[in-house]
């Protein structure tokens, strides 16, 4: 099935750095949605975003609904050990329509 | 409140069995979907219930069915395993309908030998 494109795959990072990932894809979304996803666990959802050009922050974290609409973007400022595990973007284009999910992008803090 | 739950959280079957999964959405959602997340493949949708009646469905064979009983609890079937379904089957439940923000429980890892 479709997925959407997520950058980078994974990433490798000290305590303390800030992360930008993002996600993309050809076609326009109406909602993004943030996810994170911990080793042998449900993906547990972090933001949500319904209008373009939208800015949410949840704690050190921030998402940006893409003026294109077409893009999101996610921040993690001043990364801790518990930030580590994969991030998921979803999108839903219009209407009804299923949640497309992203690739992915793992998260490693190195010590 | 409490969260989705997914019962059994870990199976192992043998190809040619048929599994039953379980979710129970967090109260006062209606709609339940069912995804199927493997290393290679990511999460794949496999279909959404909303009030008992199926309103999308994924690309999956046949093998792959489900059904929402009155109390919005959901149950997944796989009828005839293969080796390729093992992985992890993650349900998901929002107030509405799919696009709404959708809320996973931990997971049924399955495993087919």
């Amino acid at each position: 099935g479709q997925q959407l494109n997520q950058s980078p795959q994974s990433m490798f990072i000290q305590e303390g750095e800030d992360v930008s990932m993002n996600c993309t894809s050809s076609s326009i979304f109406n909602t993004w949605l943030w996810y994170k996803q911990d080793p042998g666990e449900g993906p547990v959802l972090l933001i949500a975003l319904y209008k373009a050009g939208e800015l949410t922050s949840n704690g050190r974290l921030t998402a940006q609904f893409g003026i294109t609409r077409k893009d999101s973007f996610l921040n993690i400022s001043a990364s801790i050990p518990s930030d580590v595990g994969i991030y998921f973007c979803a999108g839903r284009r219009r209407g009804n329509e299923k949640l497309t999910f992203g690739t992915g992008t793992r998260l490693t803090i190195i010590p | 409140k409490a969260g989705v739950t997914q019962t059994p959280r870990y199976l192992i079957k043998t190809r040619g069995q048929q599994v039953t999964l379980s979710c129970s959405p967090i109260s006062g959602h209606r709609s339940v979907s069912w995804y199927q997340q493997t290393p290679g493949q990511g999460l794949q949708f496999l279909f959404e219930y909303f009030s008992e009646t199926q309103r999308n469905k994924g690309n999956f064979p046949g093998r792959f069915s489900g059904r929402q009983f009155s109390n919005s609890r959901s149950e997944m079937n796989v009828s005839t395993l293969e080796l390729g379904d093992s992985a992890l089957y993650l349900c998901a439940s929002s107030f509405g309908l799919a696009g709404d923000e959708q809320y996973f429980g931990p997971g049924t890892r399955l495993t087919v030998t």
